[in-house]
């Protein structure tokens, strides 16, 4: 079965640092890959996807992800943190399996930006 | 505000009851899915259901069912409810089930089982 795996559980920077968050997934195909960002009471909101083409994709908010296929990852990235940027991070992978198209989501990775 | 709405925003109730959640859709959205997010579980997929039909099952209980009505909106039945269904609810919808489509997320609804 696909699994979605991000390495950290809780990142705490300061503000301007930089954040890479880690992502591997298990699934050997053709997958779409996701990031989805939870504000504090607050439900999920794509932050960016790849689908094809353009391995480094940008996304909202000065968030970016690079796909490297040869390593299964999708790890996101941001050259400089806000505070306003404290929040859930989830990955996700989707493949169609069976006729039906699932989305399989990462434990998420807390990341606390202290001002 | 990603268009997908959720009702109610919050549910306590006790054991052993029954309790449905309600979903609307983004306006022209066919597919609608269910996740349950729990501290211990994290995000799971439940359901999905696409014009009417269900589509795909994850991880969800026999106590738990859905469906999805002709105006499209969809609505998840909990019964049976156990102290460990405490847990945050949402609703996503896409346009319908390509592989390269993009699920937006509702609100959820925080149930609380006591």
């Amino acid at each position: 079965a696909q699994s979605v795996s991000q390495h950290n559980h809780h990142v705490i920077l300061s503000e301007a640092a930089s954040l890479e968050l880690g992502c591997n997934y298990s699934y050997g195909g053709t997958v779409n890959l996701f990031w989805y960002v939870q504000y504090p009471g607050q439900h999920l909101q794509l932050l960016l996807k790849y689908f094809s083409g353009d391995p480094l994709v940008k996304g909202i908010k000065g968030f970016e992800a690079e796909f490297i296929k040869s390593k299964f990852s999708f790890n996101l990235r941001k050259p400089s943190v806000q505070w306003s940027d404290t929040a859930e991070y989830f990955c996700a992978v989707g493949l169609e399996e069976a006729g039906s198209y699932q989305l399989t989501f990462g434990k998420g990775t807390k990341l606390s930006v202290i001002p | 505000d990603s268009g997908v709405t959720q009702t109610p925003k919050h549910l306590i109730t006790a054991t052993g009851q029954r309790v449905t959640l309600r979903c609307s859709p983004r306006s022209g959205d066919l597919s609608v899915y269910w996740y349950q997010q729990s501290l211990d579980q994290g995000l799971q997929f439940l359901i999905q259901y696409y014009n009417g039909e269900e589509r795909a099952k994850g991880n969800i209980l026999e106590r738990f069912s859905a469906q999805q009505f002709p105006d499209l909106h969809s609505e998840l039945n909990l019964s049976s409810l156990e102290l460990g269904d405490s847990a945050l609810y949402f609703c996503a919808s896409s346009v319908e089930t390509p592989y390269t489509d993009t699920q937006y997320f509702g609100p959820g609804t925080r149930l609380t089982v006591l």
